[in-house]
């Protein structure tokens, strides 16, 4: 059975500090792997992707992968306030990225202290 | 990125009744729809996956005569809860994909009384 774990939180980061939210995945064969972002009330909207081993950047957001230790992360730089929400990880075994069988994660609740 | 309206937002219904939530995307066409649902503090479950013109594909455990799935085009899904008790309550949010990308609607909380 495919596993995402993720610390559900909550997670309290001053504001303008790093936020760094991490996930597990079980399935080895895992192919890309997706960062969401769900404010509360709300449907989760895509804040990252990543297909191969390293870091990707995409403004203040960072997300890390080391497919041997099936690990996968999001650094948050230099955070606001309206980065609160929880976030969830979301991980595909499918080559292409596609979205079947996408498994998410519980999602970690992010809080940003003024 | 693409655009998926769910209707409606909110729903209370009594015990009994049955609901129908719509999906559709508005720039762009479908080839496949998700249903997902969520309860407090859970994460996403999908229910099931529609392709347009055939039967949906229900995940294990998931009653396809109470959740009645139709994708009737390339850019509207419906999902209609049948009978609908407190135990439905939860938050039900569809997502439609084309290039591979998902893609979320709104979502739709629904409530049972």
């Amino acid at each position: 059975q495919k596993e995402v774990e993720q610390n559900s939180g909550p997670l309290s980061v001053p504001e303008g500090a790093i936020a760094s939210l991490n996930c597990t995945y079980s399935d080895r064969g895992s192919q890309s792997f997706f960062w969401y972002r769900q404010y509360s009330g709300k449907s989760p909207e895509l804040i990252m992707s990543i297909y191969s081993n390293g870091d990707k950047e995409d403004g203040r957001f960072t997300a890390q992968l080391n497919k041997a230790s099936q690990y996968v992360s999001l650094l948050i730089r230099d955070s606001q306030p309206s980065d609160s929400a929880t976030y969830l990880c979301a991980v595909n075994i499918s080559p292409g990225g596609g979205a079947d069988g996408l498994t998410f994660g519980k999602g970690t609740h992010l809080i940003i202290q003024p | 990125g693409a655009v998926v309206s769910q209707h409606p937002s909110r729903v209370i219904c009594k015990s009994g009744t049955s609901v129908k939530i719509e999906c559709r995307s508005l720039d762009f066409q479908a080839t496949t729809m998700f249903w997902y649902r969520q309860f407090p503090k859970q994460s996403l479950m999908l229910m099931a996956t529609s392709n347009e013109g055939s039967k949906a594909t229900y995940e294990q455990g998931v009653e396809k005569d109470k959740f009645l799935i139709n994708h009737a085009s390339l850019t509207l899904s419906t999902l209609t809860v049948t009978s609908a008790h407190p135990e439905d309550s939860s938050f039900y949010i569809c997502s439609a994909t084309s290039t591979g990308e998902l893609f979320f609607g709104e979502g739709s909380r629904l409530t049972v009384l």
